[in-house]
């Protein structure tokens, strides 16, 4: 286990809702990125975040946006969602800006209908 | 471009033997590369990780290759057992893009008895 923990597991909603998930990062760590993985396909980075801001992005549209808190746990929030956004979605944190281990949570898997 | 791709997706190997996962990348300014291991249903877990200054990184039962020259990454396992059967990702992190990692599709390892 690596102290990464995310809620809910599993969530179900449908085309045009709006979704919340959310992070708690390991002891100690105060970066959080935030993956999309699909099934059968390897993690997409979404963006980051150090610090309570927005720390790089990957190539996902602004309907996706992530706060941070102080205490370093972090939300991903969709808008507007799209049967493609269907996926397992992952957090993941690392114990500086920089650091290049990132230890995952479990994921919470996503069926947008 | 960025692209992280993987030789075999499925790898059937016997208990007690061992197991090689191949992964090519794209990047010659890549300067991080990582294993994880991701069972069913869980998030991918950190196996072994080696900087692009180095060419061999040994863990337990576990040692990584890197070849820059033909942009090869490989994952040894010794004496696979069959709570190694999952699927292993490799990831790339580029040169000064913070903790961005890339995955590639990945590959199913499976330890037949």
């Amino acid at each position: 286990e690596t102290g990464v923990t995310q809620s809910p597991t599993h969530l179900i909603k449908t085309r045009g809702q709006q979704v919340t998930l959310r992070c708690s990062s390991q002891s100690g760590h105060n970066t959080v990125s935030w993956y999309q993985q699909a099934l059968g396909q390897g993690p997409q980075f979404i963006f980051q975040y150090y610090r309570e801001e927005e720390n790089g992005r990957g190539n996902f549209p602004p309907r996706f946006s992530g706060l941070q808190f102080p205490n370093y746990s972090s939300e991903l929030n969709v808008n507007a969602l799209e049967l493609d956004d269907s996926a397992l979605y992952l957090c993941a944190s690392s114990p500086e800006l920089g650091g290049e281990t990132q230890y995952f949570g479990p994921g919470t898997r996503l069926l947008v209908l | 471009g960025e692209s992280v791709g993987l030789h075999l997706p499925t790898l059937s190997v016997q208990e007690g033997d061992n197991s090689i996962i191949n992964c090519a990348y794209s990047n010659s300014a890549s300067d991080y590369f990582i294993w994880y291991k991701q069972e069913s249903g869980k998030g991918p877990q950190f196996i072994i990780d080696i900087r692009s200054n180095m060419d061999k990184r040994q863990g337990q039962r576990v040692t990584v290759l890197l070849n820059k020259t033909v942009k090869h990454l490989s994952l040894q396992i010794a004496a696979t057992q069959p709570g190694d059967s999952a699927v292993y990702f490799c990831a790339e992190k580029l040169a000064g893009t913070a903790s961005k990692l890339t995955f590639g599709t990945g590959t199913r390892l499976q330890v037949t008895l």
